[in-house]
């Protein structure tokens, strides 16, 4: 079993409507979780941290779920630029900095 | 967020041939560097960790003789690929560990022909 999983996708998604995703880790212990992004051929890109008790950061919004230990994340009002990968990571909890990265999840925003 | 630069951007090389990919950090010291290959439509794998001042420590299955790395200063790590075949050919990107989280390179494109 890999240590994170995410559905690849694509999610279609009409220009201003709401998608969102989840990301499951299977080490109890870890960490730290963080969304990034990754754009075609590119580095990815910090996106947010996600704190336990969920955070948002303007249409952005992260839930960490530690019982069923998953991550989600929430696009609203979805932007034509905000087509890309989304890579889900955790942080390993017996080493830190150590990022476990899950394959991504395809968003694909039309017009 | 932090900045962090990787170069050459793209190499073309032959087989045979070996490539060394500078990371740095621009902005900050990083004392831990990360190296990471990836391979299209497929998720970062982490390669090797880089410790400035020490050995690098190697992920299972990767040939420290064949993926030399070298951290000799707070805010340069390279990469060597020695012997390169096309087999090696991939995405390597780099990142630098702050207190926070990780902050990555463009990246460097290798076509081993």
């Amino acid at each position: 079993r890999k240590e994170v999983e995410q559905d690849p996708g694509p999610f279609n998604v009409p220009e201003g409507a709401t998608v969102a995703f989840n990301c499951t880790y299977s080490n109890s212990a870890s960490q730290s979780f963080f969304w990034y992004r990754q754009d075609c051929r590119k580095e990815p890109k910090l996106l947010m941290s996600v704190y336990s008790s969920g955070n948002e950061d303007g249409r952005f919004t992260a839930q960490l779920n530690r019982a069923s230990q998953y991550i989600s994340l929430l696009i609203r009002d979805s932007k034509l630029s905000d087509s890309a990968t989304y890579l889900c990571v955790v942080n390993g909890a017996d080493s830190w900095g150590k990022f476990q990265f899950g394959a991504g999840t395809q968003v694909v925003v039309t017009p | 967020g932090a900045v962090v630069s990787q170069h050459p951007s793209r190499v073309i090389c032959k087989s045979g041939t070996s490539v060394k990919i500078e990371c740095r950090s621009l902005d900050f010291q990083a004392t831990t560097m990360f190296w990471y290959r990836q391979f299209p439509k497929q998720s970062l794998m982490l390669m090797a960790t880089s410790n400035e001042g020490s050995k690098a420590t190697y992920e299972q299955g990767v040939e420290k003789d064949k993926f030399l790395i070298n951290h000799a200063s707070l805010t340069l790590s390279t990469l060597t690929v020695t012997s390169a075949h096309p087999e090696d050919s991939s995405f390597y990107i780099c990142s630098a560990r702050t207190s926070q989280t990780q902050y990555f390179g463009p990246g460097t494109r290798l076509l081993v022909l």
